[in-house]
């Protein structure tokens, strides 16, 4: 989508090995996050960062780390994948104050598949 | 917290079917209000939102809202539902800050 890049796309791994979702955004928005969208569970908040170097838990963060080292980026890393981590996985953006008003946008989501 | 509901995961209509996604939320202060469409294969979409005035919305693609204050609702209507509408849709909820509080989901299928 325009301004948000979520790469790969599609992966899959095995058990036990370490995985690193990037997203990339070029609207130099503040607030980024990280979604798992699962059947029967919709959207559920992993980790948002509200600027560099500036991150927090959402409800489902065991297994999963993150890091904002710039603006633009946003890395979430499973230290050790597991197949209960196979999931689609969204990132977001917005803006302090606009959330409220504008929602936020979407990436176009990473496959992950865990073996 | 602030929770949010959407009772039907699965809907299917055959073309021209009215539709209704019910939304139920938590909180009982001000809150606004968002339903996102994710079509096939796609990102999340804003379809409409709410977050002053008119209690009824109207977004893109001939899809409206009602904001319903008593009874905590946000349900999503269309008057004659194609099938280029079937997408999974999101109720979504903002009652502070910059988060969102999103619904399970509906799948809507429309049968041609």
């Amino acid at each position: 989508d325009a301004g948000i890049t979520q790469s790969p796309r599609h992966k899959v791994t095995e058990t036990g090995t370490p995985v690193t979702l990037r997203c990339h955004q070029t609207e130099n928005h503040r607030y980024m996050y990280w979604y798992r969208q699962d059947p029967g569970h919709g959207l559920r908040l992993i980790h948002y960062s509200y600027g560099v170097k500036d991150t927090d838990k959402g409800e489902v963060s065991d297994g999963y780390s993150v890091s904002r080292s710039k603006t633009e980026d946003f890395l979430l890393t499973l230290e050790s994948a597991t197949s209960s981590q196979t999931s689609v996985y969204f990132c977001a953006i917005s803006e302090p104050g606009t959330a409220a008003n504008y929602g936020y946008t979407f990436g176009s989501g990473t496959r992950l598949t865990v073996v | 917290a602030q929770s949010v509901s959407q009772h039907n995961h699965h809907v299917i209509l055959s073309e021209a079917a009215s539709l209704e996604l019910g939304c139920n939320y938590s909180y009982g202060g001000t809150v606004n209000l968002f339903w996102y469409v994710q079509y096939p294969g796609q990102h999340l979409q804003l379809l409409l939102k709410y977050f002053s005035g008119d209690p009824l919305v109207k977004g893109i693609k001939g899809f409206e809202a009602e904001f319903i204050k008593s009874k905590f609702s946000f349900n999503l209507r269309k008057p004659s539902v194609q099938w280029s509408d079937t997408a999974e849709y999101f109720c979504a909820v903002n009652n502070a800050g910059n988060m969102l509080t999103f619904g399970g989901g509906t799948r809507l299928m429309v049968k041609p």
